[in-house]
Formats: C-alpha cells, sequence, structure tokens
C-alpha cells in the first residue's frame, strides 16, 4: 500500500528557503498515470495546491506561488521534493505532499489528489 | 480561476439524520466530450490529512461507506451522509479540477453532532 512520508525543518526564518521532501514506500514514484502534488494549510485555515509534478519533471506551479517555488523528484530515491524561497510569516502551514490520480492531455491537466501524506507542520519565525 | 463555494460554512446534526453540504462552482465542471464532472469531496478530522471520499462528483473510493454520497451536476454539487455516525465529525473540503492548474478547493464546512 502506498504511503507518502514528509519530511524537512520544522522552523524556518524569514526570508530564508523552505525546503521539504516527501517519500514514497510501497510504490514507484515513476508511474506515467500519476502526479505528485503539494497542498499546504495555514493554521485554521482551508487548503491550498502549491503545485505537482510528473517523474518526467513536468510541472505545473499555482499561480500565486509560482515565483517562489521549485518542485523537483528524483526517481533513484523515491522522493520528490518543495522548495519555497523567500518566506514570510504568512507561508506558516501543514505542508502535505500527496499522489494525484487523473489524466492529462491536449495541454489540459485533470488530477485530483486520491492519497496523502500524514503532513508536516513549518512555522516561519525568527 | 474557479472560485468554489461551499454552504453551509458549519452544520450541526443529530446521529442517525441526514446530513447534507453543498458546493457550488463559479463555472460548469461538466465536460460535454466525456459527460463527466470534475468534483472531488474530501474528509478531514482533527489533526489528520484530508481523504479522498468521491471523485467525478459520485465515484465513491473504496472502503468509502455507503452512507456518502454525491451528487449533481455542472456547477452544483451535493455531498450526502444518510445516517450521521459520531466518526463523520470532521471538516469536508469540495475540489474542482476541470480547469486546473489551480486545483481548486471550496473553503470548508465542519460537521458536528448536535
Amino acid at each position: 500500500q502506498l504511503q507518502l512520508q514528509e519530511s524537512g525543518p520544522g522552523l524556518v526564518k524569514p526570508s530564508e528557503t523552505l525546503s521539504l521532501t516527501c517519500t514514497l514506500s510501497g510504490g514507484s514514484i515513476s508511474r506515467s498515470s500519476y502526479y505528485w502534488g503539494w497542498i499546504r494549510q495555514p493554521p485554521g485555515k482551508g487548503l491550498d495546491w502549491i503545485g505537482s509534478i510528473h517523474y518526467s519533471g513536468n510541472t505545473y506551479y499555482n499561480a500565486s506561488l509560482e515565483s517562489r517555488v521549485t518542485i523537483s523528484v528524483d526517481t533513484s530515491k523515491n522522493q520528490f521534493s518543495l522548495q519555497l524561497r523567500s518566506v514570510t510569516a504568512a507561508d506558516t502551514a501543514v505542508y502535505y505532499c500527496a499522489r494525484m490520480s487523473g489524466y492529462s492531455g491536449s495541454g489540459n491537466y485533470y488530477y485530483y489528489m486520491d492519497v496523502w501524506g500524514k503532513g508536516t507542520t513549518v512555522t516561519v519565525s525568527s | 480561476d474557479f472560485v468554489m463555494t461551499q454552504s453551509p460554512d458549519s452544520l450541526a446534526v443529530s446521529l442517525g439524520e441526514r446530513a447534507t453540504i453543498n458546493c457550488k462552482s463559479s463555472q460548469s465542471l461538466l465536460s460535454t466530450s466525456n459527460n463527466k464532472n470534475y468534483l472531488a469531496w474530501y474528509q478531514q478530522k482533527p489533526g489528520q490529512p484530508p481523504k479522498l471520499l468521491i471523485s467525478w462528483a459520485s465515484t465513491r473510493e473504496s472502503g468509502v461507506p455507503d452512507r456518502f454520497s454525491g451528487s449533481g451536476s455542472g456547477t452544483d454539487f451535493t455531498l450526502t451522509i444518510s445516517s450521521l455516525q459520531a466518526e463523520d465529525v470532521a471538516v469536508y473540503y469540495c475540489q474542482q479540477y476541470y480547469s486546473s492548474p489551480p486545483n481548486t478547493f471550496g473553503q470548508g464546512t465542519k460537521l458536528e453532532i448536535k
């Protein structure tokens, strides 16, 4: 059974870079059917999709974060990663990684999240 | 971007009674090419990650109790819990994936026991 596990620092200083990794167990990241995504949830608030990546390296980002975000994949380690630069207190959240199922075609992307990691809390504070 | 609006924001229902959560999209989520609605429902219990309940507006995920059902088409959708159980206390989110990126979530509906 596929499991996803987020890892990374729980505390990041303002203006620095938040870096998280999602490691898969019980399944391969190199499946063409899936994208792999990052979603965050600020304290007491709803869910915000950050971006997604295919094992081929194709990425999609939320336009509101695109200038600060990079998502990458390492198929040899069965991992994908998130980097969020120039963080502020507004980036404090629980960060989730997820498998995304659906399909893409004609330049469009139709995916929902069907397996989630447990999440990791990241606080931005000096 | 598509805007997803859920109603109500919170809901209290007695055990064994029906709970109904609504989700409205700013634009249609129905594809005319395959007649599918690109809408998912998630359940998030306190301290846990979201869990996918329903995809394609009405397709229940494996292992999800059949008291959960999804309905609707176009811009208006409903998640119904036919007989509320104590373990159903959670926040429920709808999400569109017809016009993505971005994947857009509703603001969430908090379901409690009356």
